[in-house]
Order: C-alpha cells, then structure tokens, then sequence
C-alpha cells in the first residue's frame, strides 16, 4: 500500500519569508514517481513538479525548490520569497505501479497562507 | 484548449436523488479518473478507466457508478445522493495508466452538495 504524509495542515507566512512544505511517503516499490500539485483559490489543480526514485538531485525552478531524500522517504518542497500569490493548498503524490497499473495516491495537502 | 471539461461546476441535490456528472477530455487521454475532495482529507480516487470499456473501483467507490461512454466521456452517477457525499469532485485524464511517470490533468471540479 502507498501512503503520503503532510503533516503541516496549515502554515501562514509573512511575504518574502522562506517556508518549506513537507513530504513523507511510504512504498515497497523500487521505482516510482513523486508529484507537487498546487491548487489556489480557485480551485484547479495545477502540476508543479515530477519526479521519479531514481533521481535523487535537488531542482530548482525560480523561487521553487524540491529536496528528494530517499533515506528518509522525504520530497519536501521550499518556497523561497514568499508571494501572496503563493496562497495555495498544495499536495504532494505519489505514484507506484499495483498489479500492473499506475495508482496515484495523494496526501492531505497543506493549506499555504501569505500575507503581505 | 479544452483539456478537461467538467459539468456542472455546481449542483444542489436532495438526499435520494439521482445526477450524473459529465467528463470530456480533448487530449486523447487513454485513462480518466474520477476523485473526491474533501476537507482535511485530499483527494481520494473513485473510480478510474484504464480504457476505453474499462473501469475499476478506486478508494472511494461505494455510492458510485461510472460509464466510460467512448474514449473521450467518462461519466460519474450518483444513483441516490446522500449527505455524505457533499464533496467537490474532480475529473482527471493521463496518456497511459500503466505508466506511473503520467501527470494527471484536471478538471476544473465540481461542487455538489446533498441537502
């Protein structure tokens, strides 16, 4: 079975402070993919970020960064420079193959609060 | 450029009716999903079509049917709302199901509540 922990619920930040999201997955799979989705006020879910167990660099895009740690089954995701327009509930996934299909399994999501 | 479309965005049932939400994707997706959205819980799959005349049960099935009407629609019915399923539900769509590197695309939702 797959399981995601975010355990943050909730965090709010002051604009321009740095916050990291965190991440906790668990699976007896070798090979498998971790995914951020963000999803704002709005309500669509948008797809930040990919990445699979075999590639343990760090990425970097713009503000965004992913810390990958296989020891400790953490895929954490930093927000440097926080902006209001960072307010967002944001989930971490993961997805595995189960009896030959792909299930994607996400975590509870953590509700990101910036304020100016 | 579609994507995913979802109808409705909103709908108001009462406990013991019936509805039937509407799923298209113009991507030529082999797979849809249907999820649920629920506070403090993320999303949670219902049902999923791995193809076209296929569908399996997800986490969350119970109360639930689909139809996977060609490969395009997929449609999620609810045959006697209740309560319990007030939720925001999402359609998803991905090129192969059997590839977990797959990004899902999302519909933008759909916000029932059963009275």
């Amino acid at each position: 079975a797959q399981k995601v922990t975010q355990a943050q619920t909730e965090i709010s930040v002051v604009e321009k402070e740095d916050v990291t999201l965190d991440c906790v997955y668990e699976t007896r799979d070798t090979t498998y993919y971790l995914f951020w989705y963000k999803q704002p006020p709005s309500g669509e879910l948008v797809f930040l970020i990919r990445r699979n167990s075999f590639d343990e660099q760090n990425e970097i895009s713009g503000r965004y960064s992913w810390n990958f740690q296989k020891s400790t089954s953490s895929f954490n995701f930093t927000i440097t420079a926080s902006q209001v327009v960072d307010s967002a509930v944001y989930f971490c996934a993961l997805s595995a193959m189960n009896s030959g299909y792909s299930t994607l399994t996400f975590g509870k999501g953590t509700m990101l609060l910036v304020s100016p | 450029n579609a994507g995913v479309t979802q109808t409705p965005k909103f709908q108001v049932l009462k406990t013991g009716q019936s509805m039937t939400l509407q799923c298209a994707q113009d991507m030529n997706h082999n797979s849809m999903y249907w999820y649920r959205q629920d506070p403090g819980m993320g999303l949670r799959l219902i049902y999923y079509s791995a193809s076209e005349g296929t569908t399996d049960k997800g986490e969350v099935p119970n109360g639930y049917n689909v139809s996977r009407l060609n490969k395009r629609e997929f449609s999620l019915r609810l045959e006697s709302a209740a309560p319990s399923q007030t939720s925001v539900y999402f359609c998803a769509s991905s090129g192969l199901r059997d590839n977990p590197n797959e990004k899902l695309f999302f519909g933008s939702g759909t916000q029932l509540s059963v009275l």
